[in-house]
């Protein structure tokens, strides 16, 4: 089946440590996005991929980094910089118009 | 800047009636697309419709119907026959089409629609 697949579903972090949250779909979509939800909020864009070995920055980028070497792939790096990393991390990808969701990652830090 | 505004933080429907859900969005494009996307309990982001600016035709998909009023800028989503498992948030979202370039996803806050049995 294809699909886009997010790992894993919750991940607990200490103060001042990195994590990196996975991303993998195998649609064979150039795009991939990473989006971060808050309660009371909507989807806020972290970073973005139109092709492999190219990202751009979205609105909230500040204490976050991605890589994007295979076009199957787009994992999302929290550093210790981000100051409010709990949230819902969700990924999605996009070949036309519409993008097709992950089911998320749940970030907590202890 | 592009915007999405949904007004209603909450709504709540009977089941097996109809209830409608405001988005309005603010654009100086020409060339978009509107989407109406649902998020259950699970989190798990389903795309419930789909508009095209371009397309005078409003969009259905079984009981879920948009009125697009391109001048207006709204895109509001009615759901027919309200079912217990249609309860969950929704979010208008819009992205513009620069001559098939795809522009990025902006989202509402949501709406958190309820169903009664």
């Amino acid at each position: 089946d294809g699909g886009i697949t997010q790992s894993p579903k919750y991940l607990f972090r200490k103060e001042g440590q990195n994590v990196t949250l996975s991303c993998e779909q195998n649609l064979n979509h150039d795009a991939m996005y990473w989006y971060r939800q808050d309660p009371g909020q909507g989807l806020r864009l972290i970073y973005y991929s139109q092709i492999v070995n190219d990202f751009q920055k979205g609105d909230i980028a500040e204490g976050y980094s991605v890589s994007r070497e295979k076009k199957e792939s787009f994992p999302l790096t929290v550093t210790s910089a981000q100051k409010n990393p709990t949230a819902f991390y969700l990924c999605a990808c996009s070949k036309r118009s519409e993008q097709f969701f992950g089911p998320g990652t749940r970030l907590t830090v202890l | 800047a592009q915007t999405v505004t949904q007004s209603q933080p909450e709504m709540s429907v009977q089941e097996a009636e109809t209830v409608t859900l405001s988005c309005t969005y603010d654009t100086s494009e020409s060339d978009y697309y509107l989407f109406w996307y649902k998020q259950p309990p699970s989190r798990q982001m389903i795309l419930v419709i789909r508009q095209e600016a371009y397309k005078q035709q409003n969009a259905t998909e079984n009981r879920f119907s948009v009125n697009f009023q391109k001048a207006a800028k709204s895109f509001s989503l009615k759901i027919s026959d309200s079912q217990l498992g249609d309860a969950a948030m929704y979010f208008c979202a819009y992205r513009p089409n620069y001559g098939g370039s795809q522009g990025n996803l902006i989202f509402g806050k949501g709406t958190k629609l309820s169903v009664k049995p």
